[in-house]
């Protein structure tokens, strides 16, 4: 089973708030990946860190998006203006070489 | 670039009957192809790892094998449960960054 912590499991915004969720990985497990998944059940790659370091991320994530991966504290991801599409479980996960271990996810509800 | 592709949308078993999803993929490189289980509320939890070494993995009474021809990959249980039921995704750990690449899932209900 996943070690990976997730906090808060549920987050409600209103339309422009900044909304802010956090990951704590699986012990070991240098990379760290945030993504995105839709109520249709679509899987969005925002961004990954090793070390970190941000390894790639996607356009949408350079914009409202931020995330870090500070040693010695947990990652965490911040939407600077919540918009109603932004309605989604972001869920992170750790990887060990190639299998990625998921944590239960942040669900955002934007008003 | 690297694709995935999940066609069954939802499979309505009975107990015991037998579960069967296929994917097909499509990459430059040799893939490693995952499987994930969603239950509800819940993150994406791995359930099998099959690369071009093995072939096949088994766990929790699932059965995974690919298929290098065809291009495909397949998740197979001889006798499902209540407790199957689920989402089920399949996936490609992709080149570069090895972000995974999700087709769209399967529904499986399970009704005793």
């Amino acid at each position: 089973n996943s070690k990976v912590i997730q906090t808060p499991r549920y987050l409600v915004k209103g339309q422009g708030q900044k909304a802010k969720m956090r990951c704590i990985p699986e012990k070991g497990h240098p990379v760290v990946f945030w993504y995105q998944q839709n109520k249709n059940n679509e899987f969005k790659f925002l961004i990954n860190f090793q070390n970190q370091e941000v390894l790639q991320q996607i356009d949408m994530t350079e914009k409202r998006f931020s995330a870090e991966c500070p040693s010695n504290s947990p990652c965490s991801l911040e939407i600077q203006s919540s918009e109603a599409g932004d309605s989604a479980l972001y869920l992170c996960a750790s990887r060990t070489e190639y299998e990625q271990y998921f944590g239960p996810g942040t669900r955002l509800t934007v008003l | 670039g690297d694709s995935v592709t999940q066609k069954q949308g939802q499979v309505t078993l009975s107990e015991d009957d037998f579960l069967f999803i296929n994917c097909t993929y499509s990459t430059t490189t040799y893939p490693t192809l995952l499987w994930y289980v969603q239950y509800l509320g819940q993150g994406p939890q791995l359930l099998l790892k099959v690369t071009t070494a093995n072939n096949k993995g088994i766990s929790r009474g699932f059965e995974a094998t690919y298929d290098k021809g065809t291009t495909s990959f397949h998740l197979q249980k001889a006798s499902v449960q209540e407790s199957d039921s689920a989402v089920y995704f399949c996936a490609l750990v992709g080149q570069g960054g090895r972000a995974l690449i999700f087709g769209t899932g399967t529904t499986v209900s399970v009704s005793p």
